[in-house]
């Protein structure tokens, strides 16, 4: 399997557009994550879908953040519209449904708003 | 409300040194703990899982412990090489079921010079 893949890797944009950021799990993962890594907050967990069902929102920042996960192969970020406090690197994790809870990750999105 | 902390932020050694790094949790209520690794610019790589009724966890020259009435755990590098150059996480998730939710210590960056 590839891993998990993320789209873009690189994405710069003005401050008010509109930004969509792509993930593609690991075959067979039932589990899938977005987080969000600043330098000042690390890591922070967003949203996680459990068979493409939302189970924890929590970390979502505002209403302008929202994801989706419409098949298990496909999720997305979507972030509308954006400010330039949004810049971090959004990475995107997927781990089997069994319990040992390895988390794999993608190489993460870089997104900067200007 | 759980939390993560890891010490030293930041850890510079000669190669061949053998070191350790600490991870620190304020609830002991845990189902396991795992340490990463982040090159820079890239994705985190799971290096080490460990349950919470198992003690330790080894992978060729790491070796991670787990004390979880003390809450600390601590990953051991021996025979440190340049390339273990990148910076250590660790994170910590409650209890089995449907939470599959870490917590997230900030990192130990690590310089292994030649």
């Amino acid at each position: 399997d590839a891993g998990v893949i993320q789209s873009p890797r690189h994405e710069v944009t003005e401050m008010g557009q509109e930004v969509t950021l792509r993930c593609k799990p690991i075959s067979g993962h039932d589990y899938l994550f977005w987080y969000r890594q600043t330098m000042m907050r690390g890591l922070e967990l967003l949203i996680y879908f459990n068979n493409n069902v939302p189970i924890d929102d929590s970390g979502m920042p505002e209403d302008r953040f929202s994801a989706k996960m419409p098949n298990a192969s496909f999720s997305t970020l979507k972030i509308q519209p954006s400010e330039p406090r949004d810049s971090a690197v959004y990475f995107c994790a997927s781990t089997p449904g069994a319990a040992n809870g390895e988390l794999f990750f993608g190489e993460g999105s870089r997104l900067t708003v200007l | 409300k759980q939390e993560v902390t890891q010490i030293p932020a930041a850890l510079s050694v000669p190669e061949g040194e053998n070191l350790v790094l600490n991870c620190s949790f304020t609830d002991s209520a845990i189902y396991n703990l795992q340490w990463f690794r982040q090159d820079p610019g890239k994705g985190l790589t799971s290096l080490l899982l460990i349950q919470s009724s198992q003690r330790e966890q080894t992978s060729g020259r790491l070796n991670a412990s787990l004390d979880k009435s003390s809450g600390r755990s601590t990953l051991y590098i021996a025979a440190s090489q340049p390339g273990d150059s990148a910076t250590y996480l660790c994170a910590v998730s409650g209890f089995a079921g449907n939470n599959r939710k870490l917590i997230w210590g900030l990192g130990t960056s690590l310089a292994v010079n030649p």
